[in-house]
């Protein structure tokens, strides 16, 4: 079965910073990956995903992240953070082959932007 | 907002009561969602609903019980409710079976049992 691992359950930058927020993955056959964001007091959001397609992925309010099969990494990075920014980010895997059709999300990264 | 309606947002029930969760999909959504998210268990998925029948199932417990209407809208039912069931439940829908897209997800249903 597929699964997501994110290392850092809380990462801290101060604004203007990179933000790096490490997802790595476990599946048997060529993943679908998902970074969502959930801000206080709502739901999940899509940031961004990788279906085959560009190993580059660009999301919105630039976000991007990048799929190394070698590495079986989906990292989620950010030139300069946003006070906006902050809010937990959950990466997320979905097996395209076997037929299970619901998302399986990792623990979730809680970023705090410092001012 | 996403489009998709969960009701009620908060419940405070007592340990061994009935709860029902109400989900109404975005407007053209096949699929039907439905997870759990607690501090030590995280996001948990607990079962999908394509068009009316149950197509996928997680770590659903056997208290619990999900369905989908023709309208296309969902509940989930839990029964003999215990301490450990308090947590944020949300709903999401997709246009298709396959998730190769976006799942849109509700704010969620906030459940404390006492």
């Amino acid at each position: 079965a597929q699964s997501v691992t994110q290392l850092g359950s809380h990462v801290s930058v101060s604004e203007g910073a990179l933000v790096l927020l490490r997802c790595n993955y476990s599946s048997s056959v060529p993943p679908y990956l998902f970074w969502y964001v959930q801000y206080p007091n709502q739901g999940l959001q899509l940031l961004l995903k990788y279906t085959s397609a560009a190993t580059l992925v660009k999301g919105i309010n630039g976000f991007e992240a990048e799929f190394k099969k070698s590495e079986t990494s989906f990292h989620l990075t950010k030139p300069s953070a946003h006070m906006s920014d902050a809010a937990e980010y959950f990466c997320a895997v979905s097996d395209q082959y076997t037929g299970r059709r619901a998302l399986t999300f990792g623990s979730g990264t809680r970023l705090q932007v410092q001012p | 907002d996403s489009g998709v309606t969960q009701t009620p947002k908060h419940l405070i029930t007592a340990t061994g009561q009935r709860v029902t969760l109400r989900c109404s999909p975005r407007s053209g959504d096949l699929s039907v969602y439905w997870y759990q998210q607690s501090l030590d268990q995280g996001l948990q998925f607990l079962i999908q609903y394509y068009n009316g029948e149950e197509r996928a199932k997680g770590n659903i417990l056997e208290r619990f019980s999900a369905q989908q209407f023709p309208d296309l809208h969902s509940e989930l039912n839990l029964s003999s409710l215990e301490l450990g069931d308090s947590a944020l439940y949300f709903c999401a829908s997709s246009v298709d079976v396959m998730n190769t897209g976006e799942l849109f997800f509700g704010e969620g249903s906030r459940l404390t049992v006492l």
